[in-house]
C-alpha cells in the first residue's frame, strides 16, 4: 500500500447524498485508476486517467465522476445517481499507462456503505 | 473479447504442502499476465508478472507462476504453503487494445495448520 493513500477508510452515506473518496499518490505515476470490488466479482474499472486533466470511463462509470487537476490526486465522487454504491473502492496508479510492463500499485481502499 | 478465468472460488491446502491457484486467459495478441494478492480489508499487492521470456516467473514471498501458451494458462504456485499465505488471489491480463488490466473474479486460498 505504500505510496498511495485513500481516505476515509470507512464512509457512510445517506441515500440521495453525493460523497467524494480521496486518492493521493507520491510515486510520481502518470496513470491512476478507480476500481469497485464486490464479493465474488473481482475488480471492475470505474474510471482511469493517463495524464493530468484527462480521464476516460471504465466499464461501470454510470453514477460516478472524477477529476484529475493534479498529477498526485484523483478523487472519485459517488453521486446519488449510483443506485447501489455499497462496495469496497480501490484506487491504483502505474508509471506508464500504455505499457504492459508496469504493474499497478493499489491503495488500502475505502469501504462505502449506504444507510 | 479479452477475459481472465479463475475456475476455483476457493482452494484449501495443508501447511507445508504445495499449492496451485489456477488462471486461464483469452486475449488477442501477446498476453501480459499478473498475479496480485489481497489480505482482508486491504488493497491488492503485486506478486509477479509475465511479459516475455522464461515461462517460469518467480515473484514475491516464494510464489512462482508458469506461463503455458498452448493451454492459455498462468497458474500460481508455491512449493510449501504457509498459514500466512491465506488470502484472496487475483489473476489479471493487460489488454493493450483497451489499455487496462482485466481481473479475474479471485480465488480464496485457505492454508490449514
Amino acid at each position: 500500500d505504500g505510496g498511495i493513500t485513500q481516505s476515509p477508510k470507512y464512509l457512510f452515506r445517506k441515500e440521495g447524498q453525493n460523497v467524494t473518496l480521496s486518492c493521493e499518490q507520491n510515486l510520481n505515476h502518470d496513470a491512476m485508476y478507480w476500481y469497485r470490488q464486490d464479493p465474488g466479482q473481482g475488480l471492475r474499472l470505474i474510471y482511469y486517467s493517463q495524464i493530468v486533466n484527462d480521464f476516460q470511463k471504465g466499464d461501470i462509470a454510470e453514477g460516478y465522476s472524477v477529476s484529475r487537476e493534479k498529477k498526485e490526486s484523483f478523487p472519485l465522487t459517488v453521486t446519488s445517481a449510483q443506485k447501489n454504491p455499497t462496495a469496497f473502492y480501490l484506487c491504483a496508479s502505474s508509471i506508464n499507462p500504455s505499457g504492459p510492463y508496469n504493474e499497478q500499485f493499489f491503495g488500502p481502499g475505502t469501504r462505502l456503505t449506504v444507510l | 473479447a479479452q477475459s481472465v478465468a479463475q475456475p476455483e472460488d476457493q482452494v484449501n491446502v495443508a501447511e507445508g504442502n504445495p499449492l496451485t491457484v489456477k488462471c486461464t486467459y483469452s486475449v488477442s495478441g501477446n498476453p501480459y499476465l499478473f498475479w496480485y494478492v489481497q489480505y482482508p480489508n486491504r488493497g491488492l499487492q503485486f506478486l509477479l508478472k509475465y511479459i516475455t521470456g522464461d515461462n517460469l516467473v518467480k515473484g514475491s514471498y516464494g510464489f512462482e507462476a508458469e506461463f503455458n501458451k498452448s493451454q492459455t494458462s498462468f497458474h500460481l504456485k508455491k512449493p510449501s504453503a504457509l498459514v500466512s499465505d491465506s488470502a484472496l488471489y487475483f489473476c489479471a491480463v493487460f489488454s493493450g487494445g483497451y489499455n487496462k488490466l482485466i481481473f479475474g473474479a479471485g480465488t480464496r486460498l485457505a492454508v490449514h495448520p
